[in-house]
């Protein structure tokens, strides 16, 4: 079964500095990988989705992620962070079912 | 814009009790989603249906049943509370595609007392 690695429970970062969340996936096909966010007390948002069209794929918020297959990952970045970017991050794989990984949250410092 | 509505926010109920956690979604989507939110664990899916009546287990539906009478609606059921249930509920929605997203309610946070 497909399943993602989120590496790093907790990211912190001074408003203004690059955000870099880090996610691996074990796949044994191209695989359809997605970033959520989750505020406080909400469910979980879509920020962007790589479906194999394009290896760098940008999302909401300014947000963006590089499908790297051969060192199978999938990181988001941000290139400057802002304190409303303070939140818990998700990557995911999809094939009949959607694996979550066990999330990021990230602070940003002010 | 999709809508998954959970129909509460907080809910506070006894062990033994059968609890009721019920989902809307306004899309039409073939599929529906309940997870279970826990600290450090992510999203662990408890039950999926594909269709009306139609349904299938995740990795943890021990102590969970679910229901599809009609295509807007899954309601996930705890027959008898136990307190390690007490966790975040989290209802999502998808059309029938593996390489479209999820869309999520706001998540019930369910305290078994």
């Amino acid at each position: 079964a497909q399943s993602v690695t989120q590496l790093g429970s907790h990211v912190s970062v001074s408003e203004g500095a690059l955000v870099l969340l880090r996610c691996n996936y074990s796949s044994s096909v191209p695989p359809y990988l997605f970033w959520y966010v989750q505020y406080p007390n909400q469910g979980l948002q879509l920020l962007l989705k790589y479906t194999s069209a394009a290896t760098l794929v940008k999302g909401i918020n300014g947000f963006e992620a590089e499908f790297k297959k051969s060192e199978t990952s999938f990181h988001l970045t941000k290139p400057s962070a802002h304190m409303s970017d303070a939140a818990e991050y998700f990557c995911a794989v999809s094939d009949r079912f959607m694996r979550f990984g066990a999330g990021t949250r990230l602070t940003v410092k002010p | 814009d999709v809508k998954v509505t959970q129909s509460s926010r907080y809910l506070v109920k006894r062990t033994g009790e059968k609890v009721f956690l019920e989902c809307v979604q306004d899309m039409d989507h073939e599929n529906m989603f309940w997870y279970r939110q826990d600290p450090g664990l992510g999203l662990r899916l408890i039950y999926f249906s594909y269709d009306v009546k139609m349904k299938e287990k995740g990795d943890i539906p021990e102590g969970y049943s679910v229901s599809r009478e009609k295509k807007e609606r899954f309601s996930l059921i705890l027959e008898s509370a136990s307190t390690n249930q007490t966790s975040m509920y989290l209802c999502a929605s998808s059309s029938d595609s593996f390489d479209q997203p999820q869309h999520f309610g706001d998540g019930t946070r369910l305290s078994i007392l």
